[in-house]
């Protein structure tokens, strides 16, 4: 079984168009994430969810918007598709990210978007 | 500023050598202290943490890593590396002091295997 899921796995799309990405855990996990990583493998945080709860929001455009209708599922929807939205995304779980307890993340697969 | 430097962007070893990949910090205490590994195409996978106790670590498919205080790093090792060890791996620190965890990951460091 698949403890992180992503879709689609290849989205390739025209700037200025609106997409959405999947992602859903089945490990009872509380906390989800969603990074981005860059052509050069940097991997940056851009959203994490507690519970359906937004915790973490580290400066993202306001064009893309996550939303967690569980707490097994934390979708991404992107407006206005950019160039430099072509990465990588990596969905991702943990337990508790408010336990301090060094909590293992477990990524899904990744979603590789190509904006054209 | 507090960050997280892997200074090899890029190391290649014979199979069968050892292996040591560098990973420093720069935070005001002790973060924990995390390697992933990302097999190409692939999500990144937990190789080993450190949080408290035991600075010597111990992973999945045999690696290790040390935690110097006084250095500020966490270098992963494994005695003897195999083809399948291919991969991208980063190091990652969470300052955690309170509140909740945020996992800063550095910049990785590819490694190349040779027959």
């Amino acid at each position: 079984d698949t403890a992180v899921s992503q879709t689609p796995k290849y989205l390739v799309t025209q700037m200025g168009n609106d997409k959405s990405i999947k992602c859903e855990q089945n490990l009872g996990h509380d906390t989800m994430y969603w990074y981005k990583q860059d052509s050069k493998k940097f991997l940056k945080i851009m959203f994490s969810y507690n519970n359906k709860e937004l915790i973490i929001n580290e400066t993202v455009p306001n064009r893309f918007s996550p939303k967690s209708p569980d707490k097994a599922h934390l979708n991404l929807h992107i407006n206005s598709l950019e160039l430099g939205d072509s990465a990588v995304y990596f969905c991702a779980s943990s337990q508790d990210l408010r336990t301090g307890a060094a909590e293992t993340q477990y990524f899904g697969p990744g979603t590789r978007l190509l904006v054209l | 500023a507090q960050s997280v430097t892997q200074p090899d962007i890029h190391i290649t070893v014979s199979e069968g050598a050892s292996l040591e990949l560098r990973c420093n910090y720069s935070y005001g205490a002790t973060p924990y202290l995390f390697w992933y590994v990302q097999s190409p195409g692939q999500g990144l996978q937990l190789l080993l943490k450190y949080f408290s106790g035991d600075t010597l670590v111990q992973g999945i498919k045999g690696f290790e890593a040390e935690f110097k205080r006084s250095q500020s790093s966490f270098n992963l090792r494994k005695p003897s590396v195999h083809w399948s060890d291919a991969a991208e791996y980063f190091c990652a620190v969470d300052p955690y002091s309170g509140g909740y965890q945020k996992v800063t990951f550095g910049t990785g460091t590819k490694l190349q295997v040779i027959p």
